[in-house]
């Protein structure tokens, strides 16, 4: 199985910061990594997939980069919205794994 | 639009047996491998198993591998999670969803449905 370590595992900012969340995988992934946004009691949201393709109403403040095992996703200037729990996922051979999940808090 | 409808989550005692099912609409269901990823309350997001569009392949977790197994019915388009030897550990919200451009990057997710594995 590949391991996805995702850091931080939490994370306090204001709103208009800048942040990235890192995602590092055990074996080189080839950029099939995705990054979700999740809210309390709801499904996840895909926000990123192909490690930099956003995807299809995703606001451009959100962007990723990376390859090889490593990969970032940046929030260029945090929106209220924005405070969530984002994980990063690796789909280039089953199982599928996630990363344990980054809490972005406000403040 | 798409829809993903799971049902059949609830309480069960430990050792038994459960199916979900997920109702998909607007879009080509046959076309599509669908996976169901499951969140134990307060935790991190977890695959669990997926099927190609054909049913002819499907892929297992280690954690469920011989007591869950995934299917479909492209004439109902419906996709079914049957969980056996159910154990505390698989208590948990279970989703289930797909991806337009890749198998695994899930695009479109249900609302989840809550199993709840306890005596």
């Amino acid at each position: 199985d590949i391991q996805m370590t995702q850091s931080p595992s939490s994370l306090s900012a204001s709103v208009g910061d800048r942040v990235t969340i890192t995602c590092r995988a055990r074996q080189g992934i080839s950029n099939s990594l995705a990054w979700y946004q999740q809210k309390p009691g709801k499904a996840p949201k895909l926000l990123l997939y192909g490690a930099s393709r956003l995807e299809s109403g995703v606001p451009s403040r959100f962007s990723g980069s990376g390859s090889g095992t490593d990969y970032t996703l940046t929030i260029s200037s945090l929106q209220p919205e924005d405070f969530a729990t984002y994980y990063c996922q690796q789909y280039y051979t089953t199982p599928y794994t996630f990363g344990q999940g980054t809490k972005l808090e406000i403040k | 639009e798409v829809q993903l409808l799971e049902s059949g989550g609830g309480l069960v005692q430990p050792g038994g047996s459960l199916r979900l099912s997920c109702a998909a609409s607007g879009f080509s269901f046959s076309n599509y491998a669908m996976s169901w990823v499951r969140q134990a309350p307060g935790k991190g997001l977890e695959w669990v198993s997926e099927i190609s569009g054909s049913g002819e392949s499907a892929y297992y977790a280690d954690s469920v591998k011989g007591r869950f197994t995934i299917s479909r019915d492209n004439s109902k388009n419906t996709l079914y999670l049957q969980m056996n030897s159910l154990r505390t550990e698989d208590t948990a919200v279970y989703y289930c969803a797909y991806g337009r451009y890749y198998a695994g990057s899930h695009d479109h997710w249900g609302q989840g449905t809550l199993v709840t594995v306890s005596s």
